[in-house]
């Protein structure tokens, strides 16, 4: 199994420009999720989904949006970047099964710098 | 939310000591917490779980304890190794479904 995979591993926009951050498991999770880490920081939660279909924002969702199509992928779209949005953006996937929190599998990372 | 800050915590160690790193919570009411280690350049990593239903819970060279009167996690590491060295951080349940809130990470440096 190849994971959690993102694409691409680094970009840089310019200020106003839309783009797509791509991220896919091959896990069969139903959870998907996206952070941004900062400088410092630890990772703080923009979007989740739950399945196919469903999306719910996280603590700093201002300025992204997500879809769920197919419980594979997970893409977040930035539609007008602004420098605040540099950052390392995370995608992650976990198994729901028995109604028990597990871990989280993280894939490598964006590097996102906006000018 | 998490305060945060510019500047991570730093431990070091020397190569064969042991390691504790430690975390605050903020969320009594969270009943699961791992830790995840996260080396320059990757994405973060699982090291152990622990359920609030459990004070310690040890893996290899590795153990977490919990106290939940205090809202305090820990990880020691045994026989602290050069691949050791990273960020490592704390994760509750937190208030997003199956997400997690995440500590600020502490650093750990290996010194030979």
């Amino acid at each position: 199994n190849a994971g959690v995979t993102q694409t691409p591993k680094f970009q840089v926009l310019k200020t106003g420009q839309s783009m797509t951050l791509q991220c896919a498991q091959d896990m069969n999770h139903e959870y998907m999720s996206w952070y941004r880490q900062d400088p410092g920081m630890g990772l703080r939660l923009i979007h989740y989904s739950v399945g196919a279909g469903i999306t719910d924002q996280g603590e700093v969702p201002n300025g992204y949006n997500v879809s769920r199509s197919t419980t594979e992928d997970f893409p977040l779209r930035l539609l007008s970047a602004a420098p605040s949005q540099t950052s390392v953006y995370f995608c992650a996937s976990s198994y729901t099964g028995g109604g028990f929190r597990s871990e989280q599998f993280f894939g490598p990372g964006t590097r996102l710098t906006v000018l | 939310g998490e305060s945060v800050g510019l500047h991570l915590p730093t431990l070091s160690v020397q190569e064969g000591d042991n390691s504790i790193i430690n975390c605050a919570y903020s969320n009594s009411a969270s009943d699961y917490f791992i830790w995840y280690k996260q080396e320059s350049g990757k994405g973060p990593q699982f090291i152990i779980d622990i359920r609030s239903n459990m004070d310690k819970r040890q893996g290899q060279r590795v153990t977490v304890l919990l106290n939940k009167t205090v809202k305090h996690l820990s990880l020691q590491i045994a026989a602290t190794q050069p691949g050791d060295s990273a960020v490592y951080f704390c994760a509750e349940n937190g208030n997003y479904g199956q997400n997690f809130v995440f500590g600020p990470g502490t650093r750990l440096s290996v010194l030979p």
